[in-house]
């Protein structure tokens, strides 16, 4: 079965660079699909922040793009997260998950990781 | 970027009651590429249904999704205790992908 896991740093320093880890099992990310980051706010709204692709192509949200990386390490299969210069507005719960090609539809989720953003 | 409205913003239901939860979008948004999230506290969202109307693996049969353009539907034709969460509408017809804010759906 396909499993999606977030890992890294609970706490983040305003200024600093917030990095988080998806470890997905079952499934090669480098098979098929895109491979996503989503975030949801305290409050709960979700934003789409971007992906990387089975081929290594990257999409990023053009709210995000100038601060954004997605890259990944095939032999771990695993890929990251990298949001430069965060501020307070960037304390959410962190999501992974696989993105269908055929109509972009977001199948598997990990469980999510909280990030808070404070000094 | 595509604004995603749900109405209501919460509601709640009695066991066995028809419920109807919209989704409006401020421009038109392929049918292909309108999905619903169920997510229950503590969970992360669950593929529900995909492409406007199609039901994702295990959701229950009285589940329903329908629309077209700027507005989008789903139903539950008769309410279950199992039913209470939030559900989120998602687009990817236009970029940036955007979701809407969620109806919290609560058993009465």
């Amino acid at each position: 079965d396909v499993q999606l896991q977030e890992s890294g740093p609970g706490l983040v320093k305003p200024s600093q660079s917030l990095s988080l880890t998806c470890t997905v099992t079952g499934y090669s990310i480098t098979s098929d699909y895109a491979w996503n980051w989503i975030r949801q706010f305290p409050g709960n709204k979700l934003e789409w922040m971007g992906y990387i692709s089975y081929s290594g192509s990257t999409s990023y949200n053009p709210s995000l793009k100038s601060r954004i990386s997605i890259t990944r390490d095939t032999s771990k299969n695993q890929f990251f997260l990298q949001l430069n210069s965060v501020t307070t507005e960037d304390t959410a719960t962190y999501y992974c998950a696989r993105g269908r090609y055929d109509d972009y539809a977001m199948d598997y989720w990990g469980q999510g990781t909280s990030v808070t953003v404070s000094s | 970027q595509i604004v995603l409205t749900q109405s209501p913003a919460i509601m709640s239901a009695s066991p066995g009651e028809k419920v109807t939860l919209t989704c409006s979008a401020s421009s038109s948004v392929s049918s292909s590429y309108l999905y619903w999230y169920q997510q229950k506290p503590g969970s992360s969202p669950k593929l529900w249904i995909y492409s406007t109307s199609n039901l994702a693996s295990g959701v229950p049969a009285r589940f329903s999704g329908s629309g077209s353009g700027t507005s989008y539907s789903l139903t539950i034709s008769s309410m279950e205790a199992e039913d209470a969460a939030s559900y989120f509408c998602h687009q990817w017809s236009s970029y940036p992908p955007t979701f809407g804010a969620g109806t919290k759906l609560e058993l009465k």
